[in-house]
């Protein structure tokens, strides 16, 4: 059964706090991405790698950085949580090719007080 | 550039209704379509897939064809049952941008 393990469900931090979300995948997949699902806002992506220390921005990249040392593994960081970020986090995989399927996480919901 | 509109929600039904979702969607490109779902906490799976015009996707009772004529891939049942409430997300592909786009969501509730 293949998977995309997120590293908590949920996720409470003071504002100021460095946090790290981890996510990692046993799928050997290239692409890994890291959305926030907020009401009424569907997904949004934050960054996306598609291979090991290659990285590139998303739509809404700003007060997160990511890290992909391994394939299998793709962390984001917020270097200084703040409530508006305050939401829920889905991290997900794919192979390449057009019709290929992307596998995601359960999601972090990350409280930011 | 790439996007995605979806029907706006909520959306409730009762069992056995009939049910369409309308998405439509602007690409560069010819894009691969995809329905998400979403059931209470837990992530997205994939629910059905379309990589070309006139295709159908379907899985689960839920159909959706992919309309290149009108830009759209409007998911179908015939009948919901109380299993099928749920956020629904049309997504598309682009390999220039090799990125999934999303829609904003749609989240159905069936009741008994």
């Amino acid at each position: 059964d293949v998977k995309v393990t997120q590293s908590s469900r949920y996720l409470v931090k003071r504002t100021g706090e460095k946090v790290f979300l981890e996510c990692v995948q046993d799928m050997d997949h290239e692409n890994m991405f890291w959305y926030r699902q907020d009401p009424g806002l569907g997904l949004r992506l934050i960054y996306f790698s598609y291979d090991v220390k290659m990285k590139e921005k998303g739509d809404i990249p700003e007060g997160y950085s990511v890290s992909r040392e391994k394939k299998e593994r793709f962390s984001l960081i917020l270097e200084s949580a703040s409530t508006n970020q305050t939401s829920m986090y889905l991290c997900a995989s794919r192979g390449t090719g057009r019709d290929t399927e992307a596998f995601f996480g359960q999601g972090t919901r990350l409280t930011v007080v | 550039g790439n996007s995605v509109t979806q029907m706006e929600g909520p959306v409730t039904l009762s069992e056995e209704a009939f049910l369409t979702i309308n998405c439509t969607y602007t690409a560069t490109g010819y894009p691969s379509l995809f329905w998400y779902v979403q059931y209470p906490g837990e992530g997205l799976q994939l629910l059905l897939k379309a990589t070309k015009a006139d295709d159908k996707g379907s899985n689960k009772g839920f159909e959706a064809t992919y309309r290149k004529e009108t830009t759209s891939f409007h998911l179908e049942k015939g009948s919901v049952q109380v299993s099928d409430s749920a956020v629904y997300f049309c997504a598309l592909f682009t390999t220039g941008a090799n990125n999934l786009f999303f829609g904003t969501g749609t989240r159905l509730t069936v009741i008994p």
